[in-house]
């Protein structure tokens, strides 16, 4: 199976951008997506990209995608204490088939 | 968006009795649902796979005859923990793909359950 690998913790202040890293093994993904997980709450889809595309911006979010690599990045401009939250990228095909999810990275905003 | 529900969003219960847990899409048909489970500080780990009409795929190490999961229509799927333990504690995530668009799965809200 997929293997995702995401950093454990990320601290940044009030107004920086925060740069959110995943790396994974399996290539045929045909999506690969980014969700907020705030505490005690479910998952809120952030954004997502196609596997064939390289960058996908949308307002404060960029996500790249280095297939390459097998590396996937989620970059917040301007971020705010409200983006404190926990950030999973995951990996799928069709809505068939469930996602792989990384680890989850802690996102910590200081004011 | 899609909006998917859960219910209970949190219960408490004793050990040896069951839970119930609802998901449901609430304006869109999901052919497929998906059961996650996730403990604290750590990831989601998929339990199982349900698919309208038929039996639940499990993952290997999930135990069927304790996690019940019955998909009766398009818009609802059922999670029924057995003879519910300590060790079951955990929250529970489903997420639903719609029939229509590329298959985008939304998530519900989560159950946290605590086995005293």
């Amino acid at each position: 199976g997929e293997d995702v690998e995401q950093s454990l913790f990320l601290s940044v202040r009030e107004g920086d951008s925060s740069v959110i890293n995943c790396t994974y093994t399996d290539s045929s993904s045909t999506y690969l997506y980014w969700y907020k997980q705030e505490p005690g709450a479910g998952l809120q889809l952030l954004t997502y990209i196609f596997s064939n595309m390289d960058m996908k911006q949308d307002q404060r979010l960029t996500v790249l995608l280095n297939k390459k690599d097998k590396h996937l990045s989620l970059r917040i401009a301007d971020t705010q204490t409200g983006d404190s939250a926990i950030y999973f990228c995951a990996g799928g095909d069709t809505g068939r088939r469930a996602l792989t999810f990384g680890s989850g990275t802690r996102l910590q905003v200081q004011p | 968006g899609a909006v998917v529900s859960q219910h209970p969003s949190w219960v408490i219960c004793k050990s040896g009795t069951s839970v119930k847990i609802e998901c449901r899409s609430l304006d869109f048909q999901a052919t497929t649902m998906f059961w996650y489970r996730q403990f604290p500080k750590q990831s989601l780990m998929l339990m199982a796979t349900s698919n309208e009409g038929s039996k639940a795929t499990y993952e290997q190490g999930v135990e069927k005859d304790k996690f019940l999961i019955n998909h009766a229509s398009l818009t609802l799927s059922t999670l029924t923990v057995t003879s519910a333990h300590p060790e079951d504690s955990s929250f529970y995530i489903c997420s639903a793909s719609s029939i229509t668009g590329f298959g985008e799965q939304f998530f519900g809200p989560g159950t946290r359950l605590t086995v005293l």
